[in-house]
């Protein structure tokens, strides 16, 4: 089955890059994706990257994919008291018919 | 808010209760999900609609769970003889999906159920 590993928490201080790993091990996985999850709110897609690019930005926002290693990432850059929240790696195959998360890491961010 | 809401955002039960929970996505999206988040945890995939079609169940869904979108509009998922394991969040999500790609395929998720069982 489809297993997502994250670390589960990272501390950055405010205009710092933040970089959140995520490992994967279903080969077949399509698109990846990083959502966000803020406290009492539901999670709201930030990006997604299809499986045969390597790194895709958009804003502050980096992810690189290393589909060899199957290891994603997502940089953020300049990060803000407002970036603090959950992180959520995951994946899905072509036909969308089925999405699987990591466990999340928790991003803090001091001042 | 995301324009997917959910019914009951909150619903404390007693073990061996039936409890029924209900989503309506946005009005346009084809496919819908259910998911099951417990605490420090991702969410897990219970199962997905296409239409009023469900194409596909997670191994998580007992047999004590049934999900339902008879008109491929709403959904209902039902637990029956509810256990202590059941506490969880129970979110829907739903996307348009009428294309190919990611970016129809976007989820739009909403604020969940939060179950509590005594």
């Amino acid at each position: 089955g489809e297993d997502v590993e994250q670390s589960l928490f990272l501390s950055v201080r405010e205009g710092d890059s933040s970089v959140i790993n995520c490992t994967y091990t279903d080969s077949s996985s399509t698109y990846l994706y990083w959502y966000k999850q803020e406290p009492g709110a539901g999670l709201q897609l930030l990006t997604y990257i299809f499986s045969n690019m390597d790194m895709k930005q958009d804003q502050r926002l980096t992810v690189l994919l290393n589909k060899k290693d199957k290891h994603l990432s997502l940089r953020i850059a300049d990060t803000q008291t407002g970036d603090s929240a959950i992180y959520f790696c995951a994946g899905s195959l072509y036909n969308f018919n089925k999405f699987y998360f990591g466990s999340g890491t928790k991003l803090n961010v001091k001042p | 808010d995301t324009g997917v809401s959910q019914d009951p955002r909150h619903k404390i039960t007693k073990r061996g209760q039936n409890v029924t929970f209900r989503c309506d996505p946005i009005s346009e999206h084809n496919r819908l999900y259910w998911y099951r988040q417990t605490l420090g945890q991702g969410p897990e995939f219970l199962t997905y609609f296409q239409n009023e079609a469900q194409l596909e169940k997670s191994r998580l869904l007992s047999d004590r769970f049934s999900a339902e979108r008879p008109k491929g509009s709403f959904s209902t998922l039902e637990i029956q003889r509810t256990e202590q394991g059941d506490s969880a969040m129970y979110l829907c999500a739903s996307s348009l999906g009428r294309l190919a790609g990611a970016g129809y395929n976007e989820q739009f998720f909403g604020p969940g159920t939060r179950l509590t069982v005594l």
